[in-house]
């Protein structure tokens, strides 16, 4: 059980374009989940946390109007990279969690999306 | 400001050594304390967690200790495998957020 998903797992996109990677849990509602920001052989940073239904919170320093996040049902999260360039080029990885069961506090992660702008 | 010290930055162990990795906090707040585990490419998994009414927990070859008055904790791996060689982030945190360690990438030679 608490299989998160995202997808794509990959995307190449040419600088200018917004994408959009989806996060969904496949076997519970997840109230909360959260965008992170991986480079390489660094840690997680987190951009922001989503509640469903409602405006996602981000992290200072993280453009709102850059990164798009909707949380629209417990079971799916989006993030839009709106007008991207070379350096957006990162690790995303979403995680969700939910305040029912024994594990309040326990994040379920994605397998991550790798984004490269040409 | 990094709430979440680790080290050491990277390690290699041989197979069937142990592997030792540590981080301390600041913020006696927090009550939640897992580790991840990251192999390249992919998402972090929870490994083991502990809460700070225990001072240790074993789960298979993996143990953290705790010393809440020293405000540290550390994951040990037994039996070291080079199946284990991956880079591990220890987390803590008081309500949803959690706040990661810098990691420790750990090489298990054969």
């Amino acid at each position: 059980g608490a299989v998160v998903s995202q997808h794509p797992s990959w995307v190449i996109c040419k600088s200018g374009t917004s994408v959009k990677i989806e996060c969904r849990s496949l076997d519970f509602q997840a109230t909360t989940m959260f965008w992170y920001r991986q480079f390489p052989k660094k840690s997680l940073m987190l951009m922001a946390t989503s509640n469903e239904g409602s405006k996602a919170t981000y992290e200072q320093g993280v453009e709102k109007d850059k990164f798009l996040i909707n949380h629209a049902s417990l079971t799916l999260s989006t993030l839009t990279v709106t007008s991207a360039h070379p350096e957006d080029s990162s690790f995303y990885i979403c995680s969700a969690s939910s305040p029912s069961g024994n594990s309040y506090n326990e994040q379920f992660f994605g397998p991550g999306t790798r984004l490269t702008v040409l | 400001q990094q709430q979440v010290k680790q080290s050491p930055q990277s390690l290699i162990v041989q197979k069937g050594g142990i592997s030792i990795i540590n981080c301390a906090y600041e913020n006696t707040a927090f009550d939640y304390f897992p580790w991840y585990q990251q192999f390249p490419g992919k998402g972090p998994a929870l490994l083991i967690a502990i809460r700070p009414d225990v001072s240790e927990k074993k789960e298979g070859r993996f143990t953290i200790s705790f010393n809440k008055s020293a405000k540290q904790f550390s994951l040990h791996i037994m039996d070291s495998q080079p199946g284990d060689s991956a880079t591990y982030f220890c987390a803590a945190s008081k309500g949803p957020k959690l706040q990661f360690g810098a990691g420790t990438q750990v090489v298990v030679t054969p």
